[in-house]
């Protein structure tokens, strides 16, 4: 059974730093994996989706990362803005003939002015 | 209007009462979601509508009632729920249902309070 891991649950860093959110699964048959942002009381808006056959996916100060051989995706965020707080998710897509999304918790990304 | 509007945005109700949660996509998208999103849990899918047909619903407890009476328009009933049913509902669309290709859009969703 596939399972999806975002560590840490949060993470709080000052303005102007470079990060990188993790993201785990359990098992690399996957289709593809999408990273989301979250802001507080608000709906998801997808940022990134990296195909199974790909390695790597930028937009702007984002950059997506997957190693499905050790089951981890990464999401770099350059030189971190306020306005970059928020949650983010991950999720893998998976199955055979039935193809579904499969979540991970997501860390809770703070940026200290 | 574009995107994916939900209304309300607040929604408290005691446990004896009825009440709709309404969802409505502007994209022309096929698929229609819904999700539930509790704190500190990953999102859990409810209910799937391809071309207004229901064609998943992962043993959500009847107390949750969806209906789609066209492809843009999505609705939760709610009646007799639980204070564990206090949660973000979110709806969601996508193009094409199950493919790896459509990304899905979402709604700001409904933050449900039961009491």
């Amino acid at each position: 059974k596939q399972e999806v891991t975002q560590i840490p649950a949060a993470l709080s860093v000052p303005e102007g730093e470079n990060l990188v959110l993790n993201c785990s699964f359990t098992d690399s048959a996957i289709y593809n994996l999408q990273w989301f942002r979250q802001d507080p009381g608000k709906g998801l808006t997808s940022l990134l989706l990296i195909q199974s056959s790909q390695r790597e996916q930028t937009s702007g100060r984002l950059n997506a990362s997957l190693d499905k051989s050790s089951g981890r995706s990464t999401l770099y965020i350059a030189a971190s803005q306020p306005g970059d707080s928020a949650t983010y998710l991950c999720a893998v897509a998976v199955g055979d003939s039935n193809y579904q999304l499969i979540w991970g918790a997501g860390t809770k990304l703070i940026i200290k002015p | 209007e574009t995107g994916v509007t939900q209304t309300p945005r607040h929604l408290v109700m005691g446990m004896t009462n009825k009440k709709s949660l309404k969802c409505e996509q502007h994209l022309g998208h096929n698929a229609m979601y819904w999700y539930k999103q509790s704190a500190k849990k990953p999102l859990e899918l409810m209910f799937v509508y391809n071309f207004k047909e229901q064609t998943e619903n992962n043993s959500v407890p009847s107390r949750f009632s969806p209906e789609c009476p066209n492809s843009s328009h999505l609705f939760l009933h709610l009646h007799t729920l639980q204070p564990e049913d206090s949660a973000l509902y979110l709806c969601a669309s996508s193009q094409d249902y199950q493919a790896a290709n459509s990304p899905l859009h979402f709604g700001n969703g409904t933050r449900l309070t039961v009491t």
